[in-house]
C-alpha cells in the first residue's frame, strides 16, 4: 500500500528551527516529485515547497523563501523539511504529498510556533 | 503566479441535490487541475485530475468539467457521506494554488 507518514512537528519557540520527515512507503520514491502543504487551524490548504525526484530541483512559496530547505534522501525513501527563523504564521498541519496531482497524503504533524 | 478564485465558500444542501462548485484560473493552466475533498481532522483525498479524470475509486457521481481557465466540480446526487471541504489545486505551474475551499453543509 503506498503511504506516507510525517514526523518531526511540535511547540517551538519564535525564532526557532525544526525539520519535519515524511517517510514514503508502497511506491518508487524517487520517480515522484514530492511536495509540502500546510493548513493553519480553521484555514484552508496552502502550498509551501515542492523537489523533484533526483532532489536537484526545489520550489518555495514566497512566505517561506529563504527559511525552508525542502530536501530528500532517496536511498531511504525520506522527504525533509528543514524549517528556520520560525513565525507564528507558520503555525499549522503540515502533510506531505506525492506530487502531481498531490495524490498521496500523509496524516500531518503539527508545528505550533508560540513562546 | 496563478491565482484560482474557488466559488462559493459555503453552501448548504441536501441529500439527493445537484451541487456545483467552480474554480477560475487567473491565466491558462490547460487541464491540470485536481479537486480535493477534506473531512474533519482528515487528509485531503484527490477526487479529480487533469480536470475531469476521476481518481480510482471515487464515486461516478462526482464529475468535472473544464470550460477555458473555469473549472467545475459537480456532485449530481449529495450523499451524506460527501459534506466536506472542497479544494481545488492547479498544478500547472509553480507555486502551486489552492482554491479558497467551499463547504459543503447539511440543509
Amino acid at each position: 500500500e503506498e503511504e506516507l507518514l510525517e514526523s518531526g512537528g511540535g511547540l517551538i519557540q519564535p525564532g526557532g528551527s525544526l525539520r519535519l520527515s515524511c517517510t514514503a512507503s508502497g511506491f518508487t520514491f524517487r520517480d515522484y516529485t514530492m511536495t509540502w502543504v500546510r493548513q493553519a487551524p480553521g484555514k484552508g490548504l496552502a502550498w509551501v515547497s515542492s523537489i523533484n525526484g533526483g532532489g536537484h530541483n526545489s520550489y518555495y512559496s514566497d512566505s517561506v523563501n529563504g527559511r525552508f530547505t525542502i530536501s530528500r534522501d532517496n536511498s531511504k525513501n525520506i522527504l525533509f523539511l528543514h524549517m528556520t527563523n520560525l513565525r507564528a504564521d507558520d503555525t499549522a498541519l503540515y502533510y506531505c504529498a506525492r506530487d502531481a496531482p498531490l495524490d498521496i497524503w500523509g496524516p500531518g504533524t503539527m508545528v505550533t510556533v508560540s513562546s | 503566479d496563478v491565482q484560482m478564485t474557488q466559488s462559493p465558500s459555503s453552501l448548504s444542501a441536501s441529500i439527493g441535490d445537484r451541487v456545483t462548485i467552480t474554480c477560475r484560473a487567473s491565466e491558462n493552466i490547460n487541464i491540470w487541475l485536481a479537486w480535493y475533498q477534506q473531512k474533519a481532522g482528515k487528509a485531503p483525498k484527490v477526487l479529480m485530475y487533469k480536470g475531469s479524470r476521476l481518481e480510482s475509486g471515487v464515486p461516478s457521481r462526482f464529475s468535472g468539467s473544464r470550460s477555458g481557465t473555469e473549472f467545475t466540480l459537480t456532485i449530481t446526487s449529495l450523499q451524506p457521506d460527501d459534506f466536506a471541504t472542497y479544494y481545488c489545486l492547479q498544478y500547472d505551474s509553480y507555486p502551486r494554488t489552492f482554491g479558497q475551499g467551499t463547504k459543503v453543509e447539511i440543509k
